[in-house]
């Protein structure tokens, strides 16, 4: 079975300018995370989605939305991109219980120039 | 909060073993534990959810204090494959819906040599 799978795998973009990251689920899972992974730090959470709503959101500004489609995928945008968005993007999926594991994607690698 | 885990870091020789420590002042609901290796995606160890239970998985296994609000990752006889960095993640939210919603140490860098 296809595990998470993201796209694109790296992005290169200059400040000011918007991103559209993608994000398709393990077969059956309904909940989709997203975080971001800075260089030598833990993943932090950005949006967690489930059933197409919006369930948790973190300490992220406006700049960062995200959506999640019929078929359980997600996209995450970034606007207005800053230097310090630079990051490894990661989508997580899972059933969405109770006691049930994320499992991660590859990751976007996004840098801002 | 970010939960602190300990050590920042730790080598190893090949057989040898390994505690890593997560611990939050916030209450815990459940504990995530995740192996990431350079240029991967975390890959997912074990879960425990509170009750102070212990979980096995082949040579690594962890156990969850509820009361201590911490959770220890133990690796026993520590093979090559087990270098990387090790991540708690901490779910707070017991009874909600957010399951999705992790929050993680800041990683704990294991490098096991011959």
């Amino acid at each position: 079975d296809a595990g998470v799978t993201q796209s694109p795998t790296h992005l290169i973009k200059t400040r000011g300018q918007h991103v559209t990251l993608r994000c398709s689920p393990i077969s059956g899972h309904k909940s989709v995370s997203w975080y971001q992974q800075v260089l030598g730090q833990g993943p932090q959470f950005i949006f967690q989605y489930y059933e197409k709503e919006e369930r948790g959101r973190g300490n992220f500004p406006d700049r960062f939305s995200a959506r999640q489609f019929p078929n359980y995928s997600s996209e995450l945008n970034v606007n207005a991109l800053l230097l310090g968005d630079s990051a490894l993007y990661l989508c997580a999926s899972s059933l969405g219980r109770e006691g049930q594991p994320q499992h991660f994607g590859d990751g976007t690698r996004l840098s801002i120039l | 909060q970010q939960p602190v885990q300990s050590p920042q870091a730790v080598i190893l020789r090949e057989g040898e073993d390994a505690v890593i420590n997560c611990s939050s002042s916030k209450a815990l609901y459940s504990v995530h534990w995740y192996r990431q290796k350079h240029g991967e995606a975390p890959i997912f160890l074990m879960i425990l959810l509170k009750g102070g239970e212990q979980k096995g998985h082949d040579k690594i296994s962890a156990s969850f204090n509820e009361k201590k609000q911490q959770s220890s990752l133990y690796l026993t006889a520590s093979q090559l494959s087990y270098s990387g960095t090790y991540f708690c993640g901490t779910g707070s939210n017991a009874g909600g819906t957010s399951y999705g919603k992790l929050t993680f140490g800041q990683g704990t860098i294991l490098t096991v040599h011959p």
